[in-house]
């Protein structure tokens, strides 16, 4: 059965530290790797990996991919308070494209 | 930018009642999915549709339907409402052949 985990469950971090964010799959017939902000609202796509050691930037956050331990990190740098939100990681699935999302990340960053 | 909206933010119904949660998507979008989002579970996929009048069983599809008439507009429903189906619902929709999902801001759903 196809499956993804993250880690941790949840975090509490202070402004200015810098985060990292896990998520481990077991799919088959891995596509691609999709990382999700969800504040009060949406989740809002950040990322798609498809590449293993390619890394993904976009300002304080980047995130990268290991296809061969079958995992993906999503790192935040100089965190702030507007980073708090549940990251959701999701991997497609190649032969449904379906997305198989991990139950998330709860990041609370305190001033 | 892409704009998925659905019909309501908070919705309280009753055991029994026809609940219909509306998704529109302003993107021209193929695909589109109704998700439920529980504490400890995560996103689970409900229905979703290739194309207009097409449909197809998501994982959890027991206790709901799902139209979808217009390419924009996926509707899902709620033939009768039980308590076990109170949660978050988020519609996505995308573009065909592609990966990434755009997600509605979700209903919060109560049965009581």
């Amino acid at each position: 059965e196809d499956k993804v985990v993250q880690s941790p469950l949840s975090l509490v971090v202070h402004e200015g530290d810098t985060v990292t964010l896990n998520c481990s799959y077991e799919v088959t017939n891995f596509r691609s790797l999709l990382w999700y902000k969800q504040e009060k609202k949406a989740p809002t796509f950040l990322f798609m990996l498809t590449s293993s050691g390619i890394e993904k930037k976009s300002g304080r956050l980047s995130s990268i991919l290991d296809k061969k331990e079958l995992f993906s990190i999503l790192n935040i740098t100089a965190t702030q308070t507007g980073d708090s939100a549940v990251y959701l990681c999701a991997v497609v699935n190649g032969a449904t494209n379906k997305l198989i999302f991990g139950t998330g990340t709860l990041l609370a960053v305190q001033p | 930018d892409v704009k998925v909206t659905q019909s309501s933010r908070y919705l309280v119904k009753r055991t029994g009642e026809k609940v219909f949660l509306e998704c529109v998507q302003d993107m021209d979008h193929e695909n589109m999915f109704w998700y439920r989002q529980d504490p400890g579970l995560g996103l689970r996929l409900i229905y979703f549709s290739y194309d207009v009048k097409m449909k197809e069983k998501g994982d959890i599809p027991e206790g709901y339907s799902v139209s979808r008439e217009k390419k924009e507009r996926f509707s899902l429903i709620l033939e009768s409402a039980s308590t076990n189906q109170t949660s978050m619902y988020l519609c996505a929709s995308r573009v065909g052949g592609a990966y990434e999902q755009y997600f509605g801001p979700g209903t919060r759903l109560t049965v009581t």
